[in-house]
Formats: structure tokens, C-alpha cells, sequence
């Protein structure tokens, strides 16, 4: 079967950084997005990663571990506008475009 | 270059009615993609369309359909509404070259009572 799986709340200080993890168990495994989604709003695209390691963009990494079916999401330098879901995604298998998301962490940063 | 536009951003219906949202995707995105999201089962996967063509399909009832149009403009139909229809309903649309994000549009929230 398809699952993932990603905490359900997380808080953290504005200028720290937080990690948000996700496991997921897919028949096929064809890479995994990190989308983030603030309250009212239309999910944004974070990254996208196939291969296993880091990838650095900005004040955002992705990292991917195929063998343990781990991947997390590295927020640096926390402003007060990374208060979001974020939520991470695998392909099903028949094609990219048919996505299933974890039920997505919710990020609240403190001052 | 213009987003994903969804329209109507709103819209309240009774149980038993059917009701139409339209999806305009980005241009030169000929892959239109429909999601379900509500607080308790979070984003899930409708079905996908692909120059005029059904190309995935997620686990809905038959009630939930779609089509997509020569200028990949999309509709999804939803008949005989039910209490637990009431969610946003996105669509996202990509390049479709692989491993192409998916570019979501705002959402309708459908409300039915």
C-alpha cells in the first residue's frame, strides 16, 4: 500500500532551525516533493528529490534516504512567514502528476 | 506569467445538487491535475487529465468526474452532492516532463449543506 507520514504539529523560534521528517512506503518509488502551504492558500512548491542526499536551496534543504524510505526537511533562519503546513508528496505509481501527501506538519514559528 | 486561476473561489450548494468548477492552467501546461483536501483526510488525488484524456484516476465514486477541454482548460463535475463533499478542491497543472512540480491554483471551497 501508499503511506506517509509526517508529524502533525511542530513549533519553533524565530532565527533557529527545525527539521520536519517524513517516512513514506510506496509500491515504486519515483522521488518526493516538499510543498508548503499557508493558511487559505494554494500549495507552493519547496523541492523535489529522486536521488539520495542534500539539496540545498536558500534558507531550504531536502534530504532522502531511498534505503530507510526517510526524507526531511531542513528549515534555517525561521521567520515568522514559515508558519505553514508543509507537506510531503510521492507519485503514485502511473505518473508524477498523480500525487499522494502525507496529512502535513504544521509549522508554527515564535518570536 | 499568469497562475493556475479556478473558478468560482466559493460556492454553498444543497445535498443532492450537482455543481461544475472550472480550471484554467498555466499556458503551455497541457496536464491538469484535481485534488480533494479537507481538515481530516488532507490532499487527496482525484484524477489527472492529459491532453483530453482521463490518464489517472484516484479512489472517488463515480459521482466525481471530469473532462478537459483542446485548450487544457479543465472542469470537474460533482453530482448528487453529500454532506462530506464540503472541501477545497484544487487543481494543479505541470509541464509534465517527469519530475515537473505541479503549480497549484487557490482553490474552490465547496460548502454543502
Amino acid at each position: 500500500g501508499q503511506n506517509i507520514d509526517q508529524p502533525t504539529e511542530m513549533t519553533a523560534t524565530e532565527g533557529a532551525i527545525v527539521q520536519i521528517n517524513c517516512t513514506y512506503q510506496t509500491s515504486g518509488f519515483n522521488g518526493l516533493f516538499w510543498y508548503q502551504q499557508h493558511a487559505g492558500e494554494a500549495p507552493t512548491f519547496l523541492s523535489y528529490n529522486v536521488l539520495d542526499g542534500l539539496e540545498e536551496k536558500g534558507r531550504f534543504s531536502s534530504f532522502l534516504s531511498r534505503s530507510k524510505g526517510y526524507s526531511y526537511l531542513l528549515l534555517k533562519e525561521l521567520q515568522m512567514k514559515d508558519s505553514a503546513s508543509y507537506l510531503c508528496a510521492c507519485p503514485l505509481p502511473g505518473g508524477y502528476n498523480k500525487l499522494i501527501f502525507g496529512a502535513g506538519t504544521r509549522l508554527a514559528v515564535h518570536p | 506569467k499568469a497562475g493556475v486561476t479556478q473558478t468560482p473561489r466559493y460556492l454553498i450548494k444543497t445535498r443532492g445538487q450537482q455543481v461544475t468548477l472550472s480550471c484554467s492552467p498555466i499556458s503551455g501546461h497541457r496536464s491538469v491535475s484535481w485534488y480533494q483536501q479537507t481538515p481530516g483526510q488532507g490532499l487527496q488525488f482525484l484524477f489527472e487529465y492529459f491532453s483530453e484524456t482521463q490518464r489517472n484516476k484516484g479512489n472517488f465514486p463515480g459521482r466525481f468526474s471530469g473532462r478537459q477541454f483542446s485548450n487544457s482548460r479543465s472542469e470537474m463535475n460533482v453530482s448528487t452532492l453529500e454532506l462530506g463533499d464540503s472541501a477545497l478542491y484544487l487543481c494543479a497543472s505541470s509541464l509534465d516532463r517527469g519530475q515537473d512540480e505541479q503549480y497549484f491554483g487557490p482553490g474552490t471551497r465547496l460548502t454543502v449543506t
